[in-house]
Parts: structure tokens; C-alpha cells; sequence
């Protein structure tokens, strides 16, 4: 069975820095597309970055351009989400996300559990 | 981008109604079109690929349909563990983009 385990997120103060991992099991992540989507509390779903399976394509939101670097190490199938200048509005559950197949844009097939971010001072 | 509008934003229904929840998309995505099932406290689900495709493993009373604009999801009789909230998301362009969700609650 495949499952995602992402860790890193936690409390920070506007303008700080996070760094998200997500490691996959049971699969070999890099025949896959990745993503990273992000929840904010009591909202809907909300697409953040994506990388190509093997890694060297990148795509970002408009809000997090500049912001965030999605980046993913194959040989020990873990994905990254580097998170600079971090503001309130970055608060959200982020999910690490396996699409159905190499194309970044394909279902959503397998989602980690979500890590916490907390953008507060 | 994409504006992906469901409608109704929620819903009150009993076990054993059929339910239908419609997704808007403010420009033509083909078939382009996934739905996902999240329930309180958990990640989401992937149900639907390419509007109509039932992922391995989903329940044969969901279905959906649609192409360009207009697309569907339906489940033909509810069932308690069908309690839940719904996505559409597009993945004809980036950004990919998700509707506001579909709360389906227990009457």
C-alpha cells in the first residue's frame, strides 16, 4: 500500500521559514508527479505546487510564487516544500499529494495525512 | 484561471436518496474534471477521474458525468459513510483548481 508521510510544519511568525517533507513508502514516487495542496482552516482545497516526476519542472500558484520552492530527492523518495516570507494567510493543513500517473496535471491519486502550518505571531 | 462553482454548497439528505451535485467551470475543460470525497479531519479522496472513470475501489452507486462546462456527480442511494464533503478540481491548465466543495449532511 502506498502511503505519504509529510512532517515540518509547526508554528512560525510572519515572514519566517518552514520546510516540509513528505516521504513516500510502499511505491517508487519517482514514476509520479507530485504536489503539494494546502487547506486553510474551515476552508476549501486549494492547489500550491506541483513537480514533474523527475523533478525538473516546476509549477507554483500565483500566491506562492517567489515564496515557495517545491523540490523532491528520488533516491530516497521524499518530496520538499521550502516556505519563505510566510504570511497569516499561508495557514493551512498542507497535503502531499501523488497524481495517478507521470503527468503533473492527472488525478490526485494518493494523499499524505496533512501537516499543520500556523503563520502567527 | 479556472473558476471551478459548485452548487448547492450544501445538503440535507436521507439514507437511501439519490443525491446530485453539479460543478461549473467558467471556460471549457473538455473531461478534464475529478471529484474527491473529504470527510472531517481527513485527506481527500480521489473518486472520479476525467469526469465519468470510478477509481479502483469506489462504490458503484457514485457515478458522474459531463463534458465542457457542466459536469455531475451522483450517488444513487446514500449511504451513511457517504456523509461528507465534495470537490471538483480541473486539471485541463494550470493552475489546477478546485470548487468550493458540496457539504452532504445527514437530515
Amino acid at each position: 500500500e502506498v502511503q505519504l508521510l509529510e512532517s515540518g510544519g509547526g508554528l512560525v511568525q510572519p515572514g519566517g521559514s518552514l520546510r516540509l517533507s513528505c516521504t513516500a513508502s510502499g511505491i517508487t514516487s519517482s514514476n509520479y508527479a507530485m504536489n503539494w495542496v494546502r487547506q486553510a482552516p474551515g476552508k476549501g482545497l486549494e492547489w500550491v505546487s506541483g513537480i514533474s516526476d523527475s523533478g525538473a519542472t516546476t509549477y507554483y500558484a500565483d500566491s506562492v510564487k517567489g515564496r515557495f520552492t517545491i523540490a523532491r530527492d528520488n533516491s530516497k523518495n521524499t518530496l520538499f516544500l521550502q516556505m519563505n516570507s510566510l504570511r497569516a494567510e499561508d495557514t493551512a493543513v498542507y497535503f502531499c499529494v501523488q497524481t495517478r500517473s507521470s503527468g503533473i496535471s492527472d488525478g490526485f491519486d494518493v494523499w499524505g495525512q496533512g501537516t499543520m502550518v500556523t503563520v502567527s505571531s | 484561471d479556472i473558476q471551478m462553482t459548485q452548487s448547492p454548497s450544501s445538503l440535507s439528505a436521507s439514507v437511501g436518496d439519490r443525491v446530485t451535485i453539479t460543478c461549473r467551470a467558467s471556460q471549457s475543460i473538455s473531461t478534464y474534471l475529478n471529484w474527491y470525497q473529504q470527510k472531517p479531519g481527513k485527506a481527500p479522496k480521489f473518486l472520479i477521474h476525467v469526469a465519468s472513470n470510478l477509481q479502483s475501489g469506489v462504490p458503484s452507486r457514485f457515478s458522474g458525468s459531463g463534458s465542457g462546462t457542466d459536469f455531475t456527480l451522483t450517488i444513487s442511494s446514500l449511504q451513511p459513510e457517504d456523509f461528507a464533503t465534495y470537490y471538483c478540481q480541473q486539471s485541463y491548465i494550470l493552475p489546477l483548481t478546485f470548487g468550493g466543495g458540496t457539504k452532504v449532511e445527514i437530515k
